[in-house]
């Protein structure tokens, strides 16, 4: 079945950058996201891929896709104290569901 | 723009009682979701409607019902709250065909005693 998964945590120095990796097994996903969820907050979109480009950049946010390997990650350069938070792959799958995986939480030490 | 809100924020319940949560969009979205969040789980789908009037089943829909009267508002249902229940409760919506993903409202945490 659909399955989107991604390692619970991630630590790094403020500073330094940050790559989140996802794996998924819907090979018909048209859309993948990143979404961002602070503490006591709902998820907020970071950015988005259509499926038939390799990689988007926004500002420090670097999306790479390899759809060969149904890998996604992303990438925060510079990574500040407040990107702490838990970071979501989500994939579109054929029709209009999306799969989330169960989320990243990032910590960044100072 | 309001997005999406959801009410009430934060409810406690005891066994055996039942309450609707709201979720109200203002951006003329066609499809709207309710996912419950529980720790090391992600996200999980119960219901989601892609219209007024219609409504569908997601991945755990058992002890919830829902209903889209109005294309703006989407309720969520517990008709006897039991302890498994105790989550928190996202709801989102997104349009029909654009990829530019789900709005989510700021959530409801929900505690059943």
């Amino acid at each position: 079945g659909e399955d989107v998964e991604q390692s619970l945590f991630l630590s790094v120095r403020e500073g330094d950058s940050s790559v989140i990796n996802c794996t998924y097994t819907d090979s018909s996903s048209t859309y993948l996201y990143w979404y961002k969820q602070e503490p006591g907050a709902g998820l907020q979109l970071l950015t988005y891929i259509f499926s038939n480009m390799d990689m988007k950049q926004d500002q420090r946010l670097t999306v790479l896709l390899n759809k060969k390997d149904k890998h996604l990650s992303l990438r925060i350069a510079d990574t500040q104290t407040g990107d702490s938070a838990i970071y979501f792959c989500a994939e579109r799958t054929g029709g209009f569901k999306t799969i989330f995986g169960a989320g990243t939480r990032l910590f960044v030490k100072a | 723009n309001a997005g999406v809100t959801q009410t009430p924020k934060f409810r406690v319940l005891k066994t055996g009682q039942s309450m609707t949560l709201l979720c109200a969009q203002d951006m003329n979205h066609e499809y709207m979701y309710w996912y419950r969040q529980d720790p090391g789980m992600g996200l999980r789908l119960i219901h989601y409607s892609v219209g007024e009037g219609t409504t569908a089943k997601g991945e755990v829909p058992d002890g919830y019902n829902v209903s889209r009267l109005k294309k703006q508002n989407f309720l969520l249902g517990l008709e006897s709250a039991a302890p498994s229940q105790t989550s928190v409760y996202f709801c989102a919506s997104s349009y029909l065909e654009r990829g530019d993903g789900y709005t989510f409202g700021s959530g409801t945490r929900l505690t059943v005693v």
